[in-house]
């Protein structure tokens, strides 16, 4: 099945400084990568995702990146801001984001410094 | 508009105990997951249900049964509880393939067993 690696686990960056977070998956027949944000407690949500066929997604601060070739995809962030601490997700799927369910990385713990 | 809704939201139960988790949703999604979240370890798939009638494993199915009762319903049951199952539990929903935007969590269940 499918496999996602997801780094770093953990990612200090001062506010108003740029983070950026990876993932690679091993199944090249994934199509779609979403980006899940979780606060401490809370439902992860959707941030931001993004399809086989694009190569980038901007969505204000947020920006997703997706290499076919090399099977990764990465996560960008810029001017941070406090609330922009939390947990973040990656996943890929072959369907598309339906019915077989996401493969998700493990997370990375996004801290902004004051 | 609920989106999707789990209950319990806590719960402690003894090893060798039985409960069932119950999850719904009003978006008239096709497709219904259980997921289990433990630190370290990201977001894993327990069972899910393409459409109404219709169940599958997932990576991590031992220990576990699930119904998809309806279009909006699909519960998770723990026939015996072991202490390997603490975790935080969620339920999520989506529209299928190639639609919509991803994954709409539940609030989660948070689960102990002793």
């Amino acid at each position: 099945g499918e496999n996602v690696e997801q780094h770093p686990s953990t990612l200090s960056v001062q506010e108003g400084d740029s983070a950026v977070i990876k993932c690679t998956y091993s199944d090249s027949a994934s199509n779609y990568f979403p980006w899940y944000k979780q606060e401490l407690g809370k439902r992860p949500q959707l941030i931001i995702d993004i399809r086989s066929n694009v190569g980038e997604k901007k969505d204000q601060r947020i920006a997703v990146t997706l290499n076919k070739t090399a099977k990764h995809f990465s996560l960008h962030i810029t001017e941070t801001q406090p609330e922009d601490s939390a947990v973040y997700f990656c996943a890929a799927s072959i369907t598309g984001g339906g019915a077989d369910g996401l493969t998700f990385g493990k997370g990375t713990h996004l801290i902004i410094q004051p | 508009n609920a989106g999707v809704t789990q209950t319990p939201k806590f719960q402690v139960l003894k090893t060798g105990q039985s409960m069932t988790l119950q999850c719904a949703q009003d978006m008239n999604h096709n497709s219904m997951y259980w997921y289990r979240q433990d630190p370290g370890m990201g977001l894993r798939l327990i069972y899910y249900s393409a459409s109404e009638g219709t169940t599958d494993k997932g990576e991590v199915p031992n220990g576990y049964n699930v119904s998809r009762l309806n279009k909006r319903e699909f519960s998770l049951r723990l026939e015996s509880a072991a202490p390997s199952q603490t975790s935080v539990y969620f339920c999520a929903s989506s529209d299928g393939p190639g639609v919509g935007r991803g994954y709409t969590f539940g609030s989660g269940t948070r689960l102990t067993v002793v």
